[in-house]
């Protein structure tokens, strides 16, 4: 039983494409977030969403959309991309207080040409 | 954000060799976590860390919050070749986000 699982594992595309990256969670947590792992592998995030709500949102480019259907999932949908869009997007979730971090998915290997 | 420091980088050892990796911050943080990433793998947690002065243990793995909250440290005793990946800290301020190192990479050589 997958707890975090996204998708694709990995999506090449060429510039100028929109593109979704899916994940959902089973763990029962009531928040999920996006990061972006680059190449020197710096993780940054890059969104969160607590019930529904946007509660943070760092400075990525509004290229870049969360949707979130339920409490369970958070998508990602990347408008018209760039080459410097190449990178691994981790999905993850957690609960409440952080006392056992975050679950991360297996990630997205995101390469546009 | 909150600002974290790790170092090193990277850290090449012996099979058999001690390890560390150290997390610095200029501000009292409310807690810290720590993360391994294995190559092509994902970060899966490890810990965390919420007490001034904590010390806690997970086998060969000693974790350490310094006494004024503003640094972390990861020991591994022995190093075996599955110790090899990239190791992270989570560091919490006043920001209910933690926000992560740069990682260390560790290298283990048989």
């Amino acid at each position: 039983d997958t707890a975090v699982s996204q998708t694709p594992k990995y999506l090449v595309t060429q510039m100028g494409n929109d593109k979704s990256i899916k994940c959902e969670q089973n763990l029962g947590h009531d928040t999920m977030y996006w990061y972006k792992q680059d190449s020197k592998k710096f993780l940054k995030i890059m969104f969160s969403y607590n019930n529904k709500e946007l509660i943070i949102n760092e400075t990525v480019p509004n290229r870049f959309s969360p949707k979130s259907p339920d409490k369970a999932h958070l998508n990602l949908h990347i408008n018209s991309l760039e080459l410097g869009d190449s990178a691994v997007y981790f999905c993850a979730s957690s609960q409440g207080t952080l006392k056992n971090g975050y679950t991360f998915g297996s990630g997205t290997r995101l390469t546009v040409v | 954000g909150q600002q974290v420091m790790q170092i090193p980088q990277y850290q090449h050892v012996q099979e058999g060799e001690d390890f560390t990796t150290y997390c610095n911050s200029s501000t009292t943080l409310s807690n810290i976590q720590w993360y391994k990433q294995r190559p092509g793998g994902h970060p899966v947690f490890l810990i965390q860390l919420v007490k001034s002065g904590e010390v806690k243990k997970q086998k060969r793995l000693t974790f350490q919050f310094g006494e004024a909250k503003k640094n972390s440290s990861l020991h591994i005793t022995a190093t075996q070749t599955t110790d090899v990946g990239t190791y992270f800290c989570a560091a919490s301020g006043g920001s209910y986000i933690p926000t992560f190192g740069r990682g260390t990479s560790l290298i283990v050589h048989p």
